[in-house]
């Protein structure tokens, strides 16, 4: 069975400094692998996605994932995070063609982000 | 502009009154998805349906029913809800390559 862990629960980061969150998963193929991000009151915005090629993946809002196929990874990473940047944080892992490309999601890292 | 639009945003009920929950997207994806969130559980996958008149169970079924009679609708039916059913709810529409999700609809029952 697929799941993803993220092991933060919150984060806080001074504004301009550098962001790492972490996100480890267990599938038993090769994934599909998404953040999405979440502002307070709002749904959930796909920031990248990975599924093959190259591992360092760019999104948008200047975001970052790398994934690692021997640590079981996919961290994201933004070098200077602005204040808009504070959301909640969602790693997920896709099932590939089954369930409905299933999104098994970890349980999130909160990013509280000081001036 | 793609989106997956959900309907209410807010709803409070009371223990055993059965509500529905809308969701309609148009972005003529085949793949829909019902999820919920609850602190610290990140979201969880109530139903799914690859195609019309095609649903299935995701990991957290039980109270919930779905249909899907056309293809850019799914909407998500409590028959008899229950306070422990108190959550956020989102609709996705998707491919293989991800997920589109709606604003949510924040129920509570009393």
């Amino acid at each position: 069975a697929q799941s993803v862990t993220q092991p933060d629960i919150h984060i806080t980061v001074s504004e301009g400094a550098s962001l790492e969150l972490r996100c480890n998963y267990s599938y038993g193929a090769t994934p599909y692998l998404f953040w999405y991000v979440q502002s307070p009151g709002q749904g959930l915005q796909l920031l990248l996605k990975y599924f093959s090629g190259d591992t360092l993946v760019q999104g948008i809002k200047g975001f970052e994932a790398e994934f690692k196929r021997s640590q079981s990874s996919f961290n994201l990473r933004k070098p200077s995070v602005h204040w808009s940047d504070a959301a909640e944080y969602f790693c997920a892992v896709g099932a590939r063609k089954a369930a409905g490309n299933k999104l098994t999601f970890g349980g999130g890292t909160r990013v509280l982000v000081k001036p | 502009e793609a989106q997956v639009t959900q309907n209410p945003r807010y709803l409070i009920t009371v223990t055993g009154k059965k509500l529905t929950v809308t969701c309609s997207q148009n972005m003529n994806h085949e793949y829909m998805s019902w999820y919920r969130q609850d602190p610290g559980l990140g979201l969880r996958q109530i139903y799914y349906s690859m195609n019309v008149e095609v649903t299935d169970k995701g990991d957290v079924p039980e109270g919930y029913k779905v249909s899907r009679k056309e293809k850019r609708n799914f909407p998500l039916i409590l028959e008899s809800p229950s306070p422990n059913q108190t959550s956020l709810y989102f609709c996705a529409a998707g491919t293989d390559y991800g997920y589109t999700f709606g604003s949510g609809t924040r129920l509570t029952v009393v």
